[in-house]
């Protein structure tokens, strides 16, 4: 297996656009979740689906930010309009129960610049 | 309630000491503990884990401390190596309600050789 694929694995836009950042889990997996890294407030849950089904989204920022999965094998997470205060690197990890018995294995995040 | 805390925020030891990153917690509805590691550029990886059932795991060079009445845990890394450094997350998660991790704001771990 490839892992987890996150695309792209950088983007710059301007602030006021959309953007979309997607996530393809490993095969076999049943939960996704979605983390945001920065310096300041670390790694932070947005969002996690289980069995394609989103289970606790409180931590997605605000209606800005959504996220969907319409399958297993694929997610995206959306921000419309973005905002500098958006940069942040942001991953999707994947695994086999939310109970990570296995451990999350994680993609290799895409690094997203708004100026 | 989820937060966890870690510490140090970042760590120079010298090749084939030991590294000792703490980590404390305060929900007690948190019942698994795992650490992950990060290089740059990648995602966190699982590196071990522990239950609140035992009091101490070892993997290799990788062993976790529990302490579950000071609601505590850490990771020691013993005769470090320059390829252990990266950064190092503790993390906890809890079996009811929200239950995906909640990791620690990380410790930057420098091995010089």
């Amino acid at each position: 297996d490839a892992g987890v694929i996150q695309s792209p694995r950088h983007e710059v836009t301007e602030m006021g656009q959309e953007v979309t950042l997607r996530c393809k889990p490993i095969s076999g997996h049943n939960s996704l979740f979605w983390y945001r890294q920065t310096m300041m407030r670390g790694l932070e849950l947005l969002i996690y689906f289980n069995n394609n089904v989103p289970i606790d989204d409180s931590g997605m920022p605000e209606d800005r930010f959504s996220a969907k999965m319409p399958n297993a094998s694929f997610s995206t997470l959306k921000i419309q309009p973005s905002e500098p205060r958006d940069s942040a690197v942001y991953f999707c990890a994947s695994s086999f129960g939310d109970r990570q018995s296995g451990g999350y294995t994680f993609g290799s995040g895409t690094r997203l610049t708004v100026v | 309630q989820q937060q966890v805390k870690q510490s140090p925020q970042s760590l120079i030891v010298q090749k084939g000491g030991i590294s000792i990153i703490n980590c404390a917690y305060e929900n007690t509805a948190f019942d698994y503990f795992p650490w992950y590691q990060q290089f740059p550029g990648k995602g966190p990886a699982l590196l071990i884990a522990i239950r609140p059932d035992v009091s101490e795991k070892k993997e290799g060079r990788f062993t976790i401390s529990f302490n579950k009445s000071a609601k505590q845990f850490s990771l020691h890394i013993m005769d470090s190596q320059p390829g252990d450094s990266a950064t190092y997350f503790c993390a906890a998660s809890r079996n009811t309600g929200r239950r995906a991790l909640t990791f620690g704001s990380g410790t930057r771990l420098q091995v010089q050789p």
